[in-house]
């Protein structure tokens, strides 16, 4: 079946380090969406890429979502203690209504 | 205040004792959807329904049952709960019929299963 990958699953930076995560999947996806997780919390949403080759800004934070419609990145420009939690893509299941997330990216930050 | 609710938030149990957990959202959504998130797999759904009365199994649905009566509540049903069935458990619900909007999350509902 459909598989959501991320990398890495953990990743610890100091304060001020740009942080990046990686999407990729095993079919092609009509668009991506990313949710951030913080500890003892719930996923939020944060952007939605549709188009092919897509970059979006967020602040410090930039989103990109590849030319095949397989693989997406989020990338953090110096980390802030507020950055901490875990980092989740989520695109659609093909044919089906389902939404599969990846398995995540648990950013820890040092101050 | 749009939000989605659960209940309860924590919850221990015994194998073999039925439990609900209910899910209730105030935003007139159509779609909405059970995950249950363990370490190391992300967040994988159990089930979904595009409306009221129109419910489809998600990644993992073995062991769980799910209702949708009205377009509001969404409950989860564990008929004989196990302990692999341990796990934080989330409803979601969108907007649209479909998979491709934004996803609002409950608080979530941590259940052991003893």
């Amino acid at each position: 079946g459909q598989q959501v990958m991320q990398i890495p699953q953990y990743q610890h930076v100091q304060e001020g380090e740009d942080f990046t995560t990686y999407c990729n999947s095993s079919t092609t996806l009509s668009n991506i969406q990313w949710y951030k997780q913080r500890p003892g919390g719930h996923p939020v949403f944060l952007i939605q890429l549709v188009k092919s080759g897509e970059v979006k800004k967020q602040k410090r934070l930039t989103f990109q979502f590849g030319e095949a419609k397989k693989n997406s990145s989020l990338h953090i420009t110096a980390t802030q203690t507020t950055d901490v939690g875990t980092y989740f893509c989520a695109g659609p299941g093909g044919a089906t209504n389902k939404l599969i997330f990846g398995t995540g990216t648990l950013l820890a930050v040092q101050p | 205040e749009a939000q989605v609710t659960q209940n309860p938030r924590y919850l221990i149990t015994v194998t073999g004792k039925k439990l609900t957990v209910t899910c209730s959202q105030n935003m007139n959504h159509e779609y909405m959807s059970w995950y249950r998130q363990d370490p190391g797999l992300g967040l994988r759904q159990i089930y979904y329904s595009m409306n009221v009365e129109v419910t489809d199994k998600g990644d993992v649905p073995e062991g769980y049952k799910v209702s949708r009566k009205e377009k509001r509540n969404f409950p989860l049903i564990l008929e004989s709960p196990s302990p692999n069935q341990t796990s934080l458990y989330f409803c979601a619900s969108s907007l649209r019929q479909g998979a491709v909007n934004t996803q609002y999350f409950g608080p979530g509902t941590r259940l052991t299963v003893l």
